[in-house]
């Protein structure tokens, strides 16, 4: 979906090494999400917020930090990356409590 | 704990069929589920919703169903075609203590299509 942007759509890095994945979005949406996907499992919510002040963990957040920069911006930082953490990385949002949660496209990041 | 399951792993249907994937979840709670489907490369797609004082809901080829008594949602697809050929996801609106509403997600069916 064109409204949910990721960048980048693809990376490989080494072990030990910062990276930040970005998400945007032109719908105007309060809440968005970073999700990760491995293969053959569903998705596991890494953390999420519901305004630029609001920033809660998910199931699985220990290794990763967030920054909510504006409504439309929401980035997801591996402070030192490790192996484990290869995986299909995805951004949703959505417009309030209940609602749909509309996808990007992810990332595909490689920790060598 | 809440969890939200897929029965099937691998659902394989031949082209013109209609498909049928289900769902069972386990929070009592939840008033809201999503079918969303998963194409290879992409990003999950919102299919359809359905809320938990409905039982069903239809859309363009695709109807929703839910059983609240057994916990159960499923998926159909009238007149399957290959470009349905994806991993469909099921997910619940789960409204824990203190929770505002978060989605969980079941593993996930992959829906093959026979020419």
């Amino acid at each position: 979906d064109a409204d949910v942007t990721q960048t980048p759509r693809n990376r490989i890095t080494k072990t030990g090494k910062r990276i930040m994945l970005e998400c945007s979005q032109t719908k105007g949406h309060d809440r968005m999400y970073w999700y990760r996907q491995d293969p053959g499992l569903g998705l596991q919510l890494i953390y999420y917020s519901f305004d630029v002040k609001d920033i809660n963990k998910g199931e699985i957040s220990d290794g990763y930090s967030v920054s909510r920069q504006a409504q439309a911006k929401f980035s997801l930082s591996l402070e030192s990356a490790i192996p484990n953490q290869t995986a299909l990385y995805f951004c949703a949002t959505s417009g309030s409590p209940g609602d749909t949660q509309y996808f990007g496209p992810g990332t595909r990041l490689t920790v060598l | 704990g809440e969890s939200v399951g897929l029965h099937l792993p691998t659902l394989s249907v031949q082209e013109g069929d209609n498909s049928i994937i289900n769902c069972a979840y386990s929070n009592s709670a939840s008033d809201y589920f999503i079918w969303y489907k998963q194409e290879s490369g992409k990003g999950p797609q919102f299919i359809i919703d359905i809320r938990s004082n409905m039982d069903k809901r239809q859309g363009q080829r695709v109807t929703v169903l839910l059983n609240k008594t057994v916990k159960h949602l499923s998926l159909q697809i009238a007149a399957t075609q290959p470009g349905d050929s994806a991993v469909y996801f099921c997910a619940e609106n789960y409204h824990g203590s203190g929770n505002t509403g978060k989605l969980i997600f079941g593993q996930g069916t992959t829906l093959q299509v026979k020419p």
